[in-house]
């Protein structure tokens, strides 16, 4: 149990075009829901937390008009990333906490999504 | 979260315990302790995580002192597949990470 799955995988794009990031728990539901972005050779940085039917909440110095999240349901959460420029070509991670806090009481991630920017 | 201090990198060969530790002196009365593992372009895998108490399963074992200062996470027969980065995180809702402990096991 406890499995997080990310679409794409990896995903290259132009310069100035979005992407949408999809972070899904597949067999739990998840009130929690947790962006990262890791650069090569750097720990992962936490960008946002994201709360199913309100507005996600972002770490300080991350544009919430730029990366735009979405938590709709209690299984999935989207990432957009809007008007994409090269510096924000990076590895995205996203976890999922579970509703309940019985055995499964802490986060899980996914496999991550690797955005490269032309 | 409270800030958690771990080795730059450790050694163990293969077949024997593989010991990490990792200091919290600043942690506070209702934040875990939790370890996660990550291995090159792949999401953080969980591990284990206690409060107070040392915890064991599957994977690994959790040792927290009695100040819950500090902790040792112990992989009791490690393997080459074993090598990864691995992060120690006091926290009690979204995880900080710091930059870990890179593990290599070599046979």
């Amino acid at each position: 149990g406890a499995v997080v799955s990310q679409h794409p995988s990896r995903v290259i794009c132009k310069s100035g075009t979005s992407v949408k990031i999809e972070c899904r728990s597949l067999d739990f539901q998840a009130t929690t829901m947790f962006w990262y972005r890791q650069f090569p050779k750097q720990s992962l940085m936490l960008m946002a937390t994201s709360n199913e039917g309100s507005k996600a909440t972002y770490e300080q110095g991350v544009e919430k008009d730029k990366f735009l999240i979405n938590h709709a349901s209690l299984t999935l959460s989207t990432l957009t990333v809007t008007s994409a420029h090269p510096e924000d070509s990076s590895f995205y991670i996203c976890s999922a906490w579970p509703q309940v806090l019985q055995k499964l009481d802490t986060q899980y991630f996914g496999p991550g999504t690797r955005l490269t920017v032309l | 979260d409270a800030k958690t201090t771990q080795p730059p990198s450790m050694d163990c060969a293969e077949g024997r315990a593989a010991n990490l530790p990792c200091n919290h002196s600043t942690i506070s009365g209702n934040e875990y302790v939790y370890w996660y593992r990550q291995i090159h372009s792949q999401g953080p895998q969980y591990i284990i995580h206690g409060l107070k108490n040392n915890e064991t399963n599957e994977m690994a074992s959790l040792i927290i002192t009695e100040d819950r200062k500090s902790s040792t996470l112990i992989l009791p027969h490690a393997t080459l597949r074993d090598t990864a980065v691995y992060y120690c995180i006091a926290a009690y809702n979204a995880l900080t990470f710091g930059k870990g402990t890179m593990l290599l096991v070599s046979p």
